[in-house]
């Protein structure tokens, strides 16, 4: 089974700054998708950004990028330009072929105003 | 376009009784749904797959004559929780994937259980 990893708990950001959100993945596989979910209070599941394992470009979603390393197995986010409404909690989430989505323990996002 | 609704939202339910969780896709046949549950401030745990006319497929450690699952339509599933107890309280979430974008999952609200 494939393993998602989020090893921070928690991280604070000052509004109009920029946080990074870490995330490792375990696989043998060589075609696979990686997402990164934001869940706000509301607990709606929200999509931010997906990234194809064959593609070597970086997603980016207007404020929302990623730095993918293949070969190192790691997949982080980064939120330019922090507003209030980013703060949620944020998984990371890998699938390969089979559908299945395995998802990291989550990051809890604050945003200091 | 890709929306999932759930129904109800929330349900207080007494212990011994079932609860029916619905789960429609509004504008697309959704091919397979998921279950997931969550406890508050953890992560999603996928309870079941199923996919439209055939038996769900329950992951390690999911009950499945407790959790039933149905999935009759492109459109709908629905989850029953049977003989519900305080320990089935949770937050619980479907998905579906479908319609030609099978590469992505479509979550809906979330459906807030609570056992007496």
């Amino acid at each position: 089974a494939q393993t998602v990893t989020q090893s921070q708990p928690e991280m604070s950001v000052q509004e109009a700054e920029t946080v990074t959100l870490s995330c490792t993945y375990d696989t043998s596989e060589s075609d696979y998708y990686l997402f990164w979910y934001k869940q706000p209070p509301s607990r709606q599941m929200i999509l931010v950004i997906r990234q194809e394992a064959y593609k070597q470009q970086n997603a980016t979603e207007n404020r929302f990028s990623v730095n993918f390393q293949k070969a190192a197995k790691s997949f982080s986010l980064k939120i330019s330009d922090s507003q209030l409404g980013d703060a949620a909690m944020y998984f990371c989430a890998y699938r390969s072929t089979i559908i299945k989505l395995s998802f990291g323990a989550g990051t809890t996002v604050t945003v200091r105003a | 376009g890709a929306v999932v609704s759930q129904h109800p939202s929330w349900v207080i339910c007494k212990s011994g009784t079932s609860v029916k969780i619905e789960c429609r896709s509004l504008d697309f046949q959704a091919t397979t749904m998921f279950w997931y549950r969550q406890f508050p401030k953890q992560s999603l745990m996928l309870m079941a797959t199923s996919n439209e006319g055939s038996k769900a497929t329950y992951e390690q450690g999911v009950e499945k004559d407790k959790f039933l699952i149905n999935h009759a339509s492109l459109t709908l599933s629905t989850l029953t929780v049977t003989s519900a107890h305080p320990e089935d309280s949770s937050f619980y979430i479907c998905s579906a994937t479908g319609g030609g974008r099978s590469n992505e999952q479509f979550f809906g609200p979330g459906t807030r259980l609570t056992v007496l």
